[in-house]
Order: structure tokens, then C-alpha cells, then sequence
């Protein structure tokens, strides 16, 4: 079965600290997306990717940055992290693939981030 | 520029009452709609989509949702309410050649018993 894996779950962290949220996916999916959703909000949009190598900012500004250099993992990093980044980070995938329309994204457990 | 609406934040119903959760979108282009689940701490999970063909799609669970490209809608349905239903409901739009997806506020429901 398909699935989409985010370490760790859960992240207490002080101010000023580098951190790394671990995103990898089974399915040989292309597309992968980085939400950051806040508590009882919606999700926002901060990363996605399009393919190996391929990395782009999304509709909600981030200090976080991504890289896609093997097509299964997609790592999201803060090089200092600060309790405004506090928030639940959740990992995307779909792959629409040539003459299939309309595929879903399939969804991490996510990584609840607390920032002291 | 795509974008999805979700009236009311919180719903609340009664055990075995009907379940109706409002989605409207907006899309300069034909749509694919989507609504997703996401129970305390989880990621989100996958209810029903609707892509082209059918309006009135189902989904897991008993929920199903009609597509009213007049009124620009895709609410979401069920007959009867379980308990195990309250959680927190996201409806989603996606657009051919943009591979990106674009939620709403969301909805809480609330089952009562």
C-alpha cells in the first residue's frame, strides 16, 4: 500500500536551533507539497515540488527552505528556528502522471512543531 | 485564481441527524474538488472527490457530495450521524495544469448524542 512517512511526529525545540522535518513517500509520486497549518486553520501552502530538482515557494511566505534531490524524500528545513514557526507541518503527494486527471494528495501524519 | 469557502466554521448535529457541510470554490477553469478528514493530530485523509462524469460522487464512510457547477458548490452529505464522524472537514479545489491544491477555512462537526 501507498504511503507517505513524516519524522518526527512531535518536536519541542529551543529558539534559535536548526532544524530538519523528514518527509519521504513510497508511491514514486513527482509532486510534493509542504502545508503549515495552524491551530483550527486552514492549510497554507509554503513549498512544493514538482519533480527532482525541482523547488518552488508557495502562496504563504516561509523562512523555511526544502530540497528535492531524490524523488521519495522531500526534507523541509529552518536554519534558526523562532517560536513564530510553531505550527503543525503537514507532507503532500499526487502524481496526476500523463492522461490521469484530477488525482488526490495523499497526506503525511504531519510534525507538530513547538518552538520555546 | 482558484479559491475555496467553507460556511461555518463549527457545525454541530445530533446523533443519527444529517450531516451538510458547505463548500463553494471558485475557478476560472473546470474543477477537480475534493474533501478531506482530519481527525485531533492526524493528516488529512481522503472522503470523495469529483473530477468530471458524475455530479453526486460517494465516498468512505456514507458521506457523498453533488457537484452544482451553476451554483459554484460541492457540499458535502450524510444521512445520519455517528459519533465517530466529529472531527475537522476540509474541502479542497485543484485545477488541470497547476498540481497544487487550495483548502478551505474548514469546518468542525460536532456529533451530539
Amino acid at each position: 500500500e501507498a504511503d507517505i512517512y513524516q519524522t518526527p511526529r512531535y518536536l519541542v525545540i529551543g529558539t534559535g536551533k536548526k532544524i530538519t522535518l523528514e518527509c519521504s513517500q513510497t508511491m514514486g509520486h513527482d509532486k510534493m507539497y509542504w502545508y503549515q497549518q495552524d491551530p483550527g486553520m486552514e492549510l497554507h501552502l509554503i513549498h512544493y515540488s514538482y519533480g527532482v530538482n525541482s523547488t518552488e515557494k508557495g502562496d504563504l511566505s516561509s523562512e523555511s527552505t526544502v530540497s528535492r534531490i531524490r524523488t521519495e524524500h522531500f526534507p523541509l528545513t529552518l536554519e534558526s528556528a523562532r517560536p513564530s514557526h510553531t505550527s503543525q507541518y503537514l507532507c503532500a503527494s499526487s502524481d496526476p502522471g500523463q492522461g490521469i486527471v484530477g488525482t488526490e494528495a495523499f497526506f503525511g501524519q504531519g510534525t507538530r512543531l513547538t518552538v520555546v | 485564481a482558484q479559491s475555496v469557502t467553507q460556511l461555518g466554521s463549527h457545525v454541530s448535529v445530533s446523533e443519527g441527524a444529517l450531516v451538510l457541510l458547505r463548500c463553494n470554490y471558485s475557478s476560472s477553469v473546470p474543477p477537480y474538488l475534493f474533501w478531506y478528514v482530519q481527525y485531533p493530530n492526524q493528516g488529512l485523509q481522503l472522503l470523495l472527490k469529483y473530477t468530471t462524469g458524475a455530479t453526486l460522487v460517494k465516498g468512505i464512510n456514507g458521506f457523498e457530495a453533488e457537484f452544482k457547477k451553476s451554483e459554484t458548490s460541492f457540499h458535502l452529505t450524510k444521512p445520519s450521524a455517528h459519533m465517530s464522524d466529529a472531527a475537522e472537514y476540509f474541502c479542497a479545489v485543484s485545477e488541470a495544469g497547476t498540481y497544487k491544491y487550495i483548502f478551505g477555512t474548514g469546518t468542525r462537526l460536532k456529533v451530539l448524542a
